[in-house]
């Protein structure tokens, strides 16, 4: 069964902490993209990547940080630089590098206290 | 990148059709219309997506006119169950997915 995969759906951090969001993918998809979503709010681009080993900045890149070491996996860290961390976070995968279908995880809900 | 604006929130009643507008008055000669619904806590999912006149699959209809400026999605007998976000989105289908928006979208609110 292909699809996208996050852990944790819950995650509670303190501030000044680092968390890594998981996001795995088995569609065999080269692009994969991070987003931040807040209560009420669209989705906004945090990074992506286009191919293994390459990965570009979007429109709220700072405090985060990502790696792209296989194709399937496509982690997050959270850092504490992240003023305002407590968001929904989304992966997704698309076959190419257009508006193409993207494909959704399920989330991350994080929460710094 | 096109911009769209589409309404803020919309309401209905469960058995009717829902249209939902989005303009899009600068789309560009190579770029679709692609529309996702996302339901709370929960990621987007794909619906529908079209580069002119009308699109339909088993969920929806996307009608697109002539001129592309605008295009409206279009949910048949809707059921509690299209409480949701919709977004609409335009952009070139080989190129510039990480320029993706997903703006705020349209909240549509079904009663019984």
């Amino acid at each position: 069964d292909g699809g996208i995969t996050q852990s944790p759906k819950y995650l509670f951090r303190k501030e000044g902490q680092n968390v890594t969001l998981s996001c795995e993918q088995n569609l065999n998809h080269d692009a994969m993209y991070w987003y931040r979503q807040d209560p009420g709010q669209g989705l906004r681009l945090i990074y992506y990547s286009q191919i293994v080993n390459d990965f570009q900045k979007g429109d709220i890149a700072e405090g985060y940080s990502v790696s792209r070491e296989k194709k399937e996996s496509f982690p997050l860290t959270v850092t504490s630089a992240q003023k305002n961390p407590t968001a929904f976070y989304l992966c997704a995968s698309s076959a190419g590098g257009g508006i193409g279908e993207q494909y959704f995880g399920p989330g991350t809900r994080l929460t710094v206290t | 990148l096109a911009k769209t604006t589409q309404p803020i929130s919309m309401d209905s009643y469960e058995g009717q059709e829902v249209n939902i507008t989005c303009s899009h008055n600068n789309i560009a000669t190579n770029d679709y219309i692609t529309w996702y619904q996302q339901f709370p806590s929960q990621g987007p999912r794909f619906i529908i997506q079209g580069y002119k006149t009308k699109v339909t699959n088993e969920v929806a209809s996307l009608f697109i006119p002539a001129d592309r400026k605008s295009s409206t999605l279009s949910l048949p007998r809707v059921s509690l169950s299209d409480t949701a976000v919709y977004y609409c989105l335009v952009g070139d289908l080989n190129t510039g997915g990480f320029k993706t928006i997903f703006g705020a979208g349209t909240r549509l609110f079904v009663k019984a």
